[in-house]
């Protein structure tokens, strides 16, 4: 069966700090993978979305970016943290274009 | 500007009864359709999809798809207070879109 990890759990930085989160899949081949990022009381805002290895297709213009150096890693990342990344960030996997989406557990970041 | 409509709730209901949950979509197009169930600090978890017109029944839930009316629902009978979170319907459009659009959820609440 397939598993999606994401670490770490939760994490707080200062303004100004790096940023790097982790994404990996188990259990299926060549996924699509997503980062998303939930604010507090609001809905899912899509960051990136990858189909391949070194494909990232970003959807909203900011200061993170995001990589996928294996076929079953994403990672997000960030050079400064501004205090507006705070929230709740979710990797994704799906098999095909249009088919379901399997969310981790994702990382709770607190900017201060 | 690809749209997906939630009324965010609260939706209140006694346990053992049926919760309705309504989403609507601008995207005529649109090809598949999914309902998540979210809780409270947790990542949001699958709980069905639906491609093709009429009902899609799963235990306790049943997808509807009315695409000439551009609305999907979901019905959760005999409603259990471990159903309260918030439901996220989501949408991808047609072409094979890797990217879905997200409702911004409606919470659910179901009281003893």
């Amino acid at each position: 069966s397939q598993t999606i990890h994401q670490w770490p759990a939760t994490l707080v930085q200062p303004v100004g700090s790096p940023l790097s989160l982790e994404c990996t899949v188990e259990g299926t081949s060549n996924p699509n993978l997503y980062w998303y990022r939930q604010a507090a009381g609001r809905g899912l805002q899509l960051l990136f979305y990858s189909v391949g290895i070194g494909q990232i297709s970003s959807e909203v213009p900011q200061n993170l970016s995001a990589s996928r150096p294996q076929d079953r890693q994403f990672i997000l990342s960030s050079k400064k943290l501004l205090l507006s990344d705070s929230g709740f960030y979710l990797c994704a996997w799906s098999v095909l274009a249009g088919r379901e989406q399997y969310f981790g557990p994702g990382t709770r970041l607190t900017v201060t | 500007q690809k749209e997906v409509e939630q009324n965010s709730g609260p939706l209140s209901v006694p346990e053992g009864a049926i919760a309705s949950l309504n989403c609507t979509y601008s995207d005529r197009g649109s090809q598949s359709f999914f309902w998540y169930r979210q809780y409270s600090g947790k990542s949001p978890e699958l709980i069905m999809f639906i491609y093709s017109n009429g009902d899609k029944e799963d235990g306790r839930f049943t997808a509807q798809l009315n695409k000439a009316s551009q609305y999907v629902s979901l019905l959760i009978r005999d409603s259990q207070p471990s159903d309260s979170a918030t439901y996220l319907c989501a949408v991808h459009a047609s072409g094979g879109s890797y990217i879905p659009t997200f409702g911004r959820g409606t919470s659910l609440i179901v009281h003893p």
